[in-house]
């Protein structure tokens, strides 16, 4: 079946404690993103990545990390969490450009105390 | 900042009801595209509109794109409550981005 996988689904952390969030697909895709869902304020594109070793930012990448060392995965990593990181977070990928199917994960529920 | 706004954001109408969610920007875009998005999932496509003035039609869900590539809108024939959810377009201005709408809530009571 293809999707797009993410862990964990749910998560409670404290300031300051590193986390990564994984991602991955099984669809071969060159393109993968992220993104955070905050009420009233639609979803908002974090980083993406074009293709192996290819990333760059989207219009909310403050305090964000991210690594595209196999085509597949995709992790998101907070250094340095903060309360203004609470969020839901999605993982995308497509195959090509902007016309193609953007398939979504689940979705990980972040809280940062 | 490129922003799409959409209307209304929340929408509570009786089964058998038409409505019209709009999504505007001042930026054009070169495609945009509708989701729907329930309650702990992901956002689905349901439909990518590429030329100005496109309509295309999914069942009772019609979608145009408007001349300009800088707004669309979403209208649903005779809503049903499988319709509940919530409504996103995402407009791209290149090949990689996207912006997404604030979102429209839809709930269709039977």
């Amino acid at each position: 079946e293809a999707q797009v996988t993410q862990n964990p689904r749910y998560l409670i952390t404290v300031t300051g404690k590193k986390l990564t969030v994984t991602c991955s697909q099984n669809m071969n895709h060159e393109y993968m993103s992220w993104y955070r869902q905050d009420p009233g304020l639609g979803l908002r594109q974090i980083y993406y990545s074009m293709n192996v070793e290819v990333t760059d930012k989207g219009d909310v990448p403050e305090g964000y990390k991210v690594s595209r060392k196999e085509k597949r995965n995709f992790p998101l990593i907070l250094e340095s969490p903060s309360p203004n990181q609470t969020s839901l977070y999605f993982c995308a990928s497509r195959q090509g450009g902007s016309t193609d199917t953007q398939y979504f994960g689940p979705g990980t529920r972040l809280t940062v105390l | 900042t490129q922003l799409l706004e959409q209307s209304p954001q929340f929408l509570s109408i009786q089964e058998g009801e038409n409505l019209t969610v709009y999504c505007n920007s001042s930026s054009v875009f070169s495609s945009l595209q509708w989701y729907r998005q329930e309650p702990g999932e992901g956002p689905v496509l349901l439909v990518t509109v590429v030329t100005g003035g496109e309509v295309k039609k999914l069942k009772r869900l019609t979608f145009q794109f408007g001349d300009a590539r800088k707004d669309s809108s979403l209208h649903i024939t005779a809503a049903q409550p499988g319709d509940t959810g919530l409504y996103l377009c995402a407009g791209a201005p290149g090949t990689y981005k996207y912006i997404f709408g604030t979102g429209t809530r839809l709930k269709v009571l039977a």
